[in-house]
């Protein structure tokens, strides 16, 4: 089975701070990609990668930036954090594919700015 | 541009009562179709798929759903519930661009179940 994890399940930082997400696969996956979660707002695509040392801008990328040096580690960093950054963040991996190939998730980590 | 609808926001069923949730998408070219399910406190789950051929397709936990390309739906149903569903349902759309291998989400249904 493929494995997603994210390195934290909770975090509580304060604003301004610099906050790192890490994600890490373990199946040579090409794809990973960085989403938030809000109720009622639904999953919302932040940066995805699919290569190493590539990047590119999802829908809401205004407040984050990403790194990926090595293949099976895909990091989002908060360069200043806010309260509205308050979310719940899910990293996902997936293979090459021309749309069919599914992403597989990690179990999230819960961001709480303050 | 590729868009999927899940038209009900919350869905309350009774232990043991059929399931039926409803996605419908936009997408110019032959639709790869998933459903997924999250946990509480979880990350998502990956229940099913369709790619081509069958239009009836078999997930886990006893899930299937049927993909009508002249309504453009993909339902997800359940002949009898269990307690342990209750969680949120996403369905999503594959596509690809520039960039590779996407999925395009929609914003979910949120299933309780009475006992």
């Amino acid at each position: 089975d493929v494995k997603v994890t994210q390195s934290s399940r909770y975090l509580v930082k304060r604003t301004g701070e610099k906050v790192f997400l890490e994600c890490v696969q373990d199946m040579d996956h090409e794809n990973m990609f960085w989403y938030r979660q809000d109720p009622g707002l639904g999953l919302r695509l932040i940066y995805f990668s699919y290569d190493v040392k590539m990047k590119e801008k999802g829908d809401i990328p205004e407040g984050y930036s990403v790194s990926r040096e090595k293949k099976e580690r895909f990091s989002l960093i908060l360069e200043s954090a806010s309260t509205n950054q308050t979310s719940m963040y899910l990293c996902a991996s997936s293979r090459t594919g021309n749309g069919n190939s599914p992403l597989h998730f990690g179990n999230g980590t819960r961001l709480t700015v303050t | 541009a590729q868009s999927v609808t899940q038209p009900d926001i919350h869905i309350t069923v009774s232990e043991g009562a059929s399931l039926e949730l409803r996605c419908n998408y936009s997408y110019g070219a032959t639709p790869y179709l998933f459903w997924y399910v999250q946990s509480p406190g979880q990350g998502l789950q990956l229940l099913l798929k369709y790619f081509s051929g069958d239009t009836l397709v078999q997930g886990i936990k006893g899930f299937e759903a049927e993909f009508k390309r002249s309504q453009s739906s993909f339902n997800l149903r359940k002949p009898s519930v269990h307690w342990s569903d209750a969680a949120e349902y996403f369905c999503a759309v594959g596509f690809h661009n520039n960039a590779g291998n996407m999925l395009t989400f929609g914003g979910g249904t949120r299933l309780m179940v009475k006992p």
